[in-house]
């Protein structure tokens, strides 16, 4: 089956910790995207890649970091210097048309991320 | 600024009826729009599309219907089962800017 693995489901983080969540995917898709999600609220672009090795900041970027090293994956890690990391955070990918970069996002089934 | 919105936060309804979900977008240049549906702890999945050049797209049980002189978008589900209960996603997107932009969300709860 294809498709996106996030891992793990739920992740707890100490103060001043670094955290990473795992996304891969087997669609071979070329763009990938993190967002957060806060309860009761939309879905906020935190970092999206392209392509191998290139990434670019999404709304708030600030305090997260990512690295695009393979094709099938992208790790977000949640910093020290983001203060207020409990969310849902959920992976994507999809098909890189050009025109429309962003359509038709396949989405991870998420990590919950809360705060110790 | 751009900006995406539903116009109700909970919409309830019978087994059976009909429902229909509401979402107004203030960017006249969004060229394509899509509906998601997550249900609780999921990622979200993919509805249905529609493109600018359409005003209404019809798929099982769902049809999206697009009024561009509004800024308004609706998603319509038939005969709503208790599996359609989630929270409902509208996102824009502009060509020109490539990034989705997703509303706040309207939760579907589906009486039995």
């Amino acid at each position: 089956d294809g498709g996106i693995t996030q891992s793990p489901k739920y992740l707890f983080r100490k103060e001043g910790q670094n955290v990473t969540l795992s996304c891969e995917q087997n669609l071979n898709h070329d763009a990938m995207y993190w967002y957060r999600q806060d309860p009761g609220q939309g879905l906020r672009l935190i970092y999206y890649s392209q392509i191998v090795n290139d990434f670019q900041k999404g709304d708030i970027a600030e305090g997260y970091s990512v690295s695009r090293e393979k094709k099938e994956s992208f790790p977000l890690t949640v910093t020290s210097a983001q203060k207020n990391p409990t969310a849902f955070y959920l992976c994507a990918s999809s098909i890189d048309e050009g025109r429309y970069t962003n359509e038709k996002l396949f989405f991870g089934s998420g990590t919950q991320l809360s705060v110790l | 600024g751009e900006s995406v919105g539903l116009h109700l936060p909970t919409l309830s309804v019978q087994e059976g009826d009909n429902s229909i979900i509401n979402c107004a977008y203030s960017n006249s240049a969004s060229d394509y729009f899509i509906w998601y549906k997550q249900e609780s702890g999921k990622g979200p999945q993919f509805i249905i599309d529609i493109r600018s050049n359409m005003d209404k797209r019809q798929g099982q049980r769902v049809t999206v219907l697009l009024n561009k002189t509004v800024k308004h978008l609706s998603l319509q589900i038939a005969a709503t089962q208790p599996g359609d209960s989630a929270v409902y996603f509208c996102a824009e997107t502009t060509s020109n800017t490539g990034k989705l932009i997703f509303g706040q969300g309207t939760t579907l709860q589906v009486k039995p």
